[in-house]
């Protein structure tokens, strides 16, 4: 099972709005609404943000959000803040019944 | 408050074994899937294993297929992961989380992880 594809990295200012891109196929992504997003700061565990593409957990604010077209998945952050800088990863169902997770994106907050 | 709190990690030479164990509190254990997912230093997040809440469905990646095999004790709440003839290419930190707690295929909750190296 490939990983899924992410941009290496993205950038934005404080107030601005990025997106990250998550793209499988059609035995991952495009098959199934189970895709999840995780946020992780340096030396910490990863953190769930979303989930079943556009879920917010209890907790987590709505400047974060989810989406998908066909294979490709996306995130969204709004109003951008100092404290979102951090490694942000997809995650998919498969229909081999596994689970398969993005590169990663480094997110710098300029 | 959900806590997972992962233990077993160490150095082990290669082709050798290694057991981690996760003890899980704050939530019904023996309700949730549980799942354990590895990092590798400076790396991604890699999907290892996962195992239903009664044991009955149990799924690993490719990469550990025959070598590692994972295992819960519900009245323990604890969750297990055998690692055999490990290679180096399986050191990383290995976490264990829950899945299903929100909503349907995600990892929901996840411990702060232990990490393995394998070296001679």
């Amino acid at each position: 099972q490939s990983a899924l594809t992410q941009p290496a990295s993205v950038s934005g200012s404080p107030g601005q709005s990025i997106t990250i891109s998550c793209t499988g196929t059609s035995s991952d992504v495009g098959g199934y609404n189970y895709v999840s997003w995780y946020q992780q700061h340096p030396g910490k565990a990863p953190k769930l943000m979303i989930y079943e593409v556009s879920n917010r957990p209890s907790g987590v604010s709505n400047r974060f959000s989810g989406s998908k077209s066909g294979n490709t998945a996306s995130l969204t952050i709004s109003g951008l803040q100092a404290e979102d800088e951090a490694d942000y990863y997809c995650s998919s169902y498969t229909s081999s019944s596994t689970w398969v997770f993005g590169g990663g994106t480094k997110l710098t907050v300029l | 408050e959900v806590q997972l709190v992962e233990s077993g990690g160490g150095l082990v030479k290669p082709g050798g074994s290694l057991r981690l164990s996760c003890a899980a509190s704050g939530f019904t254990f023996s309700s949730y899937s549980m799942n354990w997912v590895r990092q590798a230093p400076g790396k991604g997040l890699e999907w290892v294993s996962s195992i239903s809440s009664s044991s009955s469905y149990i799924y690993y990646a490719d990469s550990v297929k025959g070598r590692f095999t994972i295992s819960r004790d519900n009245a323990k709440n604890s969750l297990y992961l055998q690692m055999n003839s490990l290679r180096a290419e399986d050191t990383a930190v290995y976490y264990c989380a829950i899945r299903d707690y929100y909503g349907s295929g995600s990892f929901d909750y996840w411990g702060q992880g232990t990490l393995v190296t394998v070296s001679s």
